[in-house]
């Protein structure tokens, strides 16, 4: 198993220009979360998905940030128009959810996002 | 509100035994997870408690307390390679069943 598998593993952008960060969640997973980290804040859950459905996305910053999962094998998060603000490490995580989680979640690599 | 407190950083040396705690406090609980995460990398899964009491597994041990909003990581025999960051997080089902993640502990092992 190739484990979660995101791109790009770094990205630098302009302030103003749009960004898309992909993940390809782990085969027969069900459930997908996006969190960014930074180190003033740790690791904030933005969205997550279940069967392909948006549970929660209270966490998403702003207007600015939208995320799609049109497919269980497939999500992506935009960004536009990023700011320099937006400067983090982006994670992309699964986990197969049958109302019990006792393995945790499998992160992928994740996304290092520079705006400048 | 939800909130989850650990110590910011811990130096231990190698050979030793460490304590991280972690306290919680959370709308709801469906469990609470320890990562490791080292630097410029992913968290990875190191436990999984949801009952009260100990759960041992090899060199690292996890504690939960559900009355006290209270858990521990104990690491025995500690490694040069466990220097890392240990993230606390808690599963909250409270709107849909989200984890949400303490700062993380910096562990130094020292030699």
């Amino acid at each position: 198993d190739a484990g979660v598998i995101q791109s790009p593993r770094h990205e630098v952008t302009e302030m103003g220009q749009e960004v898309t960060l992909r993940c390809k969640p782990i085969s027969g997973h069900n459930s997908l979360f996006w969190y960014r980290q930074t180190m003033m804040r740790g690791l904030e859950l933005l969205i997550y998905f279940n069967n392909n459905v948006p549970i929660d996305d209270s966490g998403m910053p702003e207007d600015r940030f939208s995320a799609k999962m049109p497919n269980a094998s497939f999500s992506t998060l935009k960004i536009q128009p990023s700011e320099p603000r937006d400067s983090a490490v982006y994670f992309c995580a699964s986990s197969l959810d049958l109302g019990q989680v006792d393995y945790g979640y499998t992160f992928g690599s994740g996304t290092r996002l520079t705006v400048v | 509100g939800q909130n989850i407190d650990q110590p910011t950083e811990m130096t231990a040396t190698e050979g030793a035994i460490v304590q991280i705690n972690c306290t919680y406090q959370t709308s709801g609980f469906n469990g609470l997870f320890w990562y490791q995460q080292h630097a410029g990398e992913a968290p990875t899964f190191l436990s999984y408690n949801v009952l009260d009491g100990l759960e041992e597994k090899g060199r690292f041990s996890s504690f939960l307390s559900r009355s006290k909003g209270y858990s521990y990581l104990l690491l025995k025999e500690l490694q040069m390679k466990d220097s890392a960051s240990y993230l606390c997080a808690v599963r909250d089902p409270t709107g849909g069943f989200k984890t949400i993640f303490g700062a993380g502990t910096r562990l130094f092992v020292k030699a």
